[in-house]
């Protein structure tokens, strides 16, 4: 059964240091899809990035980078520069080829950013 | 764009009562599902739908019951209301019932039962 692992319950950062949240995933499946969603305090879910099993690059948006790796199976998320409307809960998730679109979510992290 | 829209947005409900959390999409997704968010638990599967008529088990199904009567609508029943039920659920929905589609999250229904 696929499972997925944020050991990080909570972070406190000062702003403009940065942060990497880590999320370590266990899958049977040769083809999945990770995601990272954003909660903020307002509750609402907003989805941040999406990555296939086939591909490991990394990628780079803005302030945020994600760094994918088969080998440690691990997927994990970089804010550079943090800010104070980065405070909030991060969730990793995982979804399996043979599994339909069910989400198996990680505990998630609650970041906090102070001025 | 209304997206996915859950109604209602805050409940207060007795031990032993029944109430429908409704979830719609305009969209046109084939999948469509439920999820429940508990403090350190992250969000756990109840319920999901991989088209009308079809509904299926997800992690924490017991207490919950679902129908999918139309692509749109895909509303969740308690039927009994516990106080294990209380937190906070999610409706989901996304294109098509493989899984590289990310799901676009309704605002969530507070719910607390007493």
């Amino acid at each position: 059964a696929q499972k997925v692992t944020q050991a990080q319950t909570e972070i406190s950062v000062v702003e403009k240091e940065d942060v990497t949240l880590d999320c370590v995933y266990e899958t049977r499946d040769t083809t999945y899809y990770l995601f990272w969603y954003k909660q903020p305090p307002s509750g609402e879910l907003v989805f941040l990035i999406r990555r296939n099993s086939f591909d490991e690059q990394n990628e780079i948006s803005g302030r945020y980078s994600w760094n994918f790796q088969k080998s440690t199976s691990s997927f994990n998320f970089t804010i550079t520069a943090s800010q104070v409307v980065d405070s909030a809960v991060y969730f990793c998730a995982l979804s399996e080829s043979s599994g339909y679109s069910t989400l198996t979510f990680g505990k998630g992290t609650m970041l906090l950013v102070s001025p | 764009n209304a997206g996915v829209t859950q109604t209602p947005k805050f409940q207060v409900l007795k031990t032993g009562q029944s109430m429908t959390l409704q979830c719609a999409q305009d969209m046109n997704h084939e999948y469509m599902s439920w999820y429940r968010q508990d403090p350190g638990m992250g969000l756990r599967l109840i319920h999901y739908s991989v088209g009308a008529g079809i509904t299926d088990q997800g992690e924490v199904p017991n207490g919950y019951n679902v129908s999918r009567s139309t692509t749109e609508d895909f509303p969740l029943r308690l039927l009994s209301a516990a106080p294990s039920q209380t937190s906070v659920y999610f409706c989901a929905s996304t294109p098509g019932f493989y899984s590289n589609q990310p799901q676009h999250f309704g605002d969530g229904t507070r719910l607390s039962i007493l």
